[in-house]
């Protein structure tokens, strides 16, 4: 299994500003994902990043207000800009090695609530 | 387009007795299908998969699911539940050709003492 780290695990903000989550992993991996699970909701994915280029958006997001940055094969960040109290969830890092298709290991999260 | 549904948003269920959680979903194609547990405050963690092969596949915990492709099925069982096995439980679809994971709303498993 690969070990995923997130931070800040929890966070409390102002609306409109932003806040920049980190997440490690222990291994190289091919794709990252970034999901948000807003309260007592499902997850959602919010983006795709791989390694060396742009990352794929979902429907309902979009880079000026999710940016994402995928510097290296353990490392990639996701920001929340401007933020509103609706954007108050838990925010996860998800990833997939290289080579295996079928199987996505989960960070811890990141919860964020916007005051 | 991919689709996951757990009908039930809850399920109790007394200590000893055998637990179901029941998941339905729609792809174009065959299915990728897994279930995740995520207890309070923590990730989600990865309880199995089935990709191809037996219809009945086996995971940790002691849970298993068994594939229903006529039925369209996935549902998350367990012989005997434990206390500790309380916890929200998530199915989720993976297309043949997609990246990512869409998730059902989840169940909230409850084992009462």
């Amino acid at each position: 299994s690969a070990v995923i780290s997130q931070k800040p695990s929890r966070d409390i903000c102002q609306r409109g500003t932003s806040l920049t989550i980190q997440c490690q992993v222990d291994s190289q991996v091919t794709m990252m994902f970034w999901y948000r699970q807003q309260p007592g909701q499902s997850l959602t994915l919010i983006a795709t990043a791989n390694q060396g280029s742009e990352a794929t958006y979902e429907s309902g997001f979009v880079i000026d207000k999710f940016p994402i940055s995928r510097p290296n094969l353990t490392f990639s960040t996701l920001t929340v800009s401007n933020m509103s109290p609706e954007d108050s969830s838990i925010y996860l890092c998800s990833v997939e090695r290289s080579g295996r298709i079928d199987e996505q290991f989960f960070g811890p999260g990141t919860r964020l609530t916007v005051l | 387009a991919q689709s996951v549904a757990q009908p039930e948003d809850q399920v109790k269920v007394a200590e000893g007795n055998p637990l179901t959680v029941k998941c339905t979903y729609s792809v174009s194609g065959n299915p990728y299908l897994f279930w995740y547990v995520q207890y309070p405050n923590r990730g989600l963690q990865f309880l199995l998969k089935y990709i191809t092969g037996d219809n009945l596949v086996k995971g940790s915990y002691g849970f298993e699911a068994e594939f229903n492709k006529s039925q369209t099925s996935f549902h998350l069982k367990k012989p005997s539940a434990l206390v500790s096995d309380s916890a929200l439980y998530f199915c989720a679809v993976r297309d043949i050709g997609a990246n990512n994971l869409f998730f059902g709303t989840g169940t909230r498993l409850t084992v009462i003492p």
